[in-house]
């Protein structure tokens, strides 16, 4: 990928459980965010966390930001199976750049 | 909220032929967009940065004249695949940052597949 690592590539759980998902990046960044693909589709933003914050929320989302070992991860708490998708992180440094992303498949 | 509407979806063309991917956000201002590409269970690669009113800054490795970019408009970007082959097939996805800044910023279109065939 352009920007780094995401593990694990592939995740599979089952409905309610937790979901949670790393992203690793390589250069200095302003902000760091969430985004969602379904198949064939575009990116749905999710969160967006800023270099001085480490721990954010947003409903069923916690995504935590840790600059010294330039990482990020995203959990997802009682997952569902409309949460099966394709999840990447971005990091902002003027233009937005991604990890390989996360194949998230959750089983009813 | 912020929309981009990118088209077509999909395209099928031959080789050889020239295929316009537009990108345009509907309700805001973007001076800056950006084009990717992806394939089939892979991340997406930015392949350049379009400016409004200036020239397109290209990746390392993306071919300029193969992948034209014209932003002539605050709203509209496009990219040309120019000569397509095969193995410019791919899923092309477009993003606008908005010039107010607002939220994530970016705002990305649903793609566009293309086909050489």
């Amino acid at each position: 990928s352009q920007q780094g690592e995401e593990d694990p590539q592939a995740l599979s759980i089952q409905e309610g459980e937790n979901a949670t998902m790393n992203c690793s990046y390589k250069t200095s960044i302003n902000n760091l965010q969430w985004y969602r693909q379904n198949s064939g589709r575009g990116l749905v933003h999710l969160i967006l966390i800023r270099s001085n914050e480490r721990e954010k929320h947003s409903g069923r989302l916690r995504v935590t930001l840790d600059t010294s070992k330039k990482s990020s991860s995203l959990l997802i708490t009682a997952s569902r199976a409309a949460d099966t998708a394709s999840y990447f992180c971005g990091t902002s440094y003027g233009k937005l750049t991604f990890g390989q992303g996360t194949i998230l498949t959750v089983h009813p | 909220g912020a929309v981009v509407s990118q088209h077509p979806s999909r395209v099928i063309c031959k080789s050889g032929t020239s295929v316009k991917i537009e990108c345009r956000s509907l309700d805001f201002q973007a001076t800056t967009m950006f084009w990717y590409r992806q394939f089939p269970k892979q991340s997406l690669m930015l392949m350049a940065t379009s400016n409004e009113g200036s020239k397109a800054t290209y990746e390392q490795g993306v071919e300029k004249d193969k992948f034209l970019i014209n932003h002539a408009s605050l709203t509209l970007s496009t990219l040309t695949v120019t000569s397509a082959h095969p193995e410019d097939s791919s899923f092309y996805i477009c993003s606008a940052r908005e010039d107010t800044g607002g939220g994530s910023g970016y705002t990305f279109g649903s793609g566009t597949r293309l086909t050489v065939v």
